[in-house]
């Protein structure tokens, strides 16, 4: 069974900053890693996800990091908003070719204080 | 668009009692998926489906819960009889390829 490790569990930043939160596995068959947003009573909805021939990848404001040695790889939201505040999950894929689903991790819940 | 289609959104139950959901996937979408979401934690695989087939059910419990997709398109999850800590939302999702998308979910408190 695939582990995914997030931290950390919450997270506090101040308006402008940055929000870094980060994500271990242990092996995929697939490199593919998304991160996923979730406001309260919505399901999950797709972030910005990274395919590691690249080491990173920047959409606006937010970064994916990739480093396949360690096997991590991080979300950072710059100038971090109030509107940001959501809970963000991490994911790798269950099985080879993407088409097995995700294993997620277990949150991140960021609170962007005005 | 439309978006993957879950009902109902909230349900309370009594323990022992029985409940189901109903999800329509975004259009053309072969591969549906059933997650669990504990309150706090990341969503839970129960159920994979291809068109109309299983393709992973390895983490259902098998003696409470069970899930159909009849015709490759809806997608029906049953829970009976009902325990305390199947209090949970249940997340409906769909894809066509890599990107996985979710319904809003359906919330069962059993009481």
């Amino acid at each position: 069974q695939q582990q995914v490790k997030q931290s950390p569990q919450s997270l506090i930043v101040q308006k402008g900053g940055i929000s870094i939160i980060n994500c271990a596995y242990e092996n995929t068959a697939f490199d593919y890693f998304p991160w996923y947003q979730q406001f309260p009573g919505k399901g999950p909805a797709l972030l910005i996800a990274i395919r590691p021939d690249v080491s990173e990848k920047k959409e606006g404001r937010f970064t994916i990091s990739f480093n396949k040695s360690a096997k991590q790889f991080s979300l950072h939201i710059m100038d971090s908003q109030p509107g940001d505040s959501a809970t963000y999950f991490c994911a790798v894929p269950r099985g080879g070719g993407g088409a097995d689903g995700l294993t997620f991790g277990k949150g991140t819940h960021l609170i962007i204080q005005p | 668009e439309a978006g993957v289609a879950q009902s109902p959104r909230y349900k309370i139950i009594e323990k022992r009692q029985s409940v189901a959901f109903w999800c329509n996937p975004i259009s053309g979408h072969a591969t549906l998926y059933w997650y669990q979401q504990i309150l706090g934690q990341g969503p839970k695989l129960l159920i994979q489906f291809q068109n109309n087939g299983v393709v992973d059910d390895s983490q259902l419990p098998k003696d409470r819960f069970s899930a159909e997709r009849l015709k490759g398109v809806d997608s029906t999850l049953k829970i009976q009889p009902a325990k305390l800590e199947d209090s949970a939302v249940y997340l409906c999702a769909s894809s066509f390829g890599i990107t996985i998308y979710f319904g809003e979910g359906s919330w069962l408190t059993v009481v």
